[in-house]
C-alpha cells in the first residue's frame, strides 16, 4: 500500500472556524493533491503542488489555501468554514512506478462536517 | 461538457461474470492517462489500472483489464469473473496532457457495481 496518511480521518466543526487537514507521505513523491468528494460530482481537484512550497489551484479553490514546507507534508487549511465545504477530503500522490507508468494513489479521506 | 462521462445506471452482475464498466471522456490532447479507481462503502480509493493515450496493447492487471478504443474515445474496465468482494463505486478518471509523473485527474461521477451470489 502506498504510504499516504491523512489526518484527522473525522472532524466536526462550526461555521466561521478556520480548520487544517494534513497529508503525509513516505513515498518522496514530488506531486501532491486535495480532491472533494460530494454526492453527483465524483471528486474535484481544489489544489495540488508540483513541489516544496510550489502549488497551484485546481477546480474548486475558493475558499481553501494550502502550504507544502515539505516534500512529504501537504496541508489543506478551510479558512472560515462554510456548510457548503462539508464534504470528503482526499488526499493523493503521483509518480511514475517501475514501468514508467504514471501511478497516483490516494489517502483514506477526511470526513468534514461544518455545522 | 462533460470530460469523463458514465452514464450506466446501477450495475448488476453474477458471481464469477465478467462484467463492463463503461467511460467515455473528451479532450483535444494527444497526450492523456486514463485510469479506474474503486471506491468500496469503507470509503478509501484503490488504484486499479492505468492507460497511456499511446500504449499500444490495453492495459491489464490481474481480473482487470482496460478496452482502450482510442478512436472512439472509451475506456472501458472490464473484471473478469466478479466476486463478491467487487461491490463498489467505481470510478474513471484522466490526467490530460503530457506532465509525466503529474497527475491532476478529472473524474467521472462513478458507476456503482454490484456482485450477486
Amino acid at each position: 500500500d502506498a504510504g499516504i496518511t491523512q489526518s484527522p480521518r473525522h472532524k466536526v466543526t462550526e461555521t466561521g472556524t478556520p480548520v487544517t487537514l494534513r497529508c503525509h507521505q513516505t513515498e518522496n513523491h514530488r506531486y501532491m493533491y486535495w480532491y472533494r468528494q460530494d454526492p453527483g460530482h465524483g471528486l474535484r481537484l481544489i489544489h495540488y503542488s508540483y513541489g516544496v512550497k510550489d502549488t497551484d489551484k485546481g477546480e474548486v479553490s475558493d475558499g481553501y489555501s494550502v502550504s507544502r514546507s515539505k516534500t512529504e507534508d501537504f496541508l489543506l487549511t478551510l479558512e472560515s468554514a462554510t456548510s457548503s465545504q462539508t464534504s470528503v477530503y482526499f488526499c493523493a500522490i503521483s509518480g511514475l512506478d517501475r514501468r514508467m507508468n504514471t501511478e497516483a494513489f490516494f489517502g483514506q479521506g477526511t470526513r468534514l462536517t461544518v455545522v | 461538457a462533460q470530460k469523463i462521462t458514465q452514464t450506466q445506471p446501477g450495475m448488476f452482475v453474477q458471481e464469477k461474470e465478467a462484467v463492463t464498466l463503461d467511460c467515455t471522456y473528451d479532450t483535444s490532447d494527444q497526450s492523456y492517462g486514463l485510469f479506474w479507481y474503486k471506491q468500496p462503502s469503507s470509503g478509501e480509493m484503490i488504484f486499479l489500472i492505468y492507460q497511456g493515450s499511446y500504449d499500444e496493447q490495453n492495459a491489464t492487471e490481474g481480473r482487470y483489464s482496460l478496452n482502450f478504443q482510442k478512436a472512439r474515445k472509451s475506456a472501458n474496465l472490464v473484471i473478469s469473473a466478479s466476486q463478491l468482494g467487487d461491490s463498489a463505486m467505481y470510478f474513471c478518471a484522466m490526467r490530460e496532457g503530457y506532465t509525466g509523473a503529474n497527475s491532476k485527474l478529472t473524474f467521472g461521477k462513478g458507476i456503482t457495481l454490484s456482485v450477486r451470489p
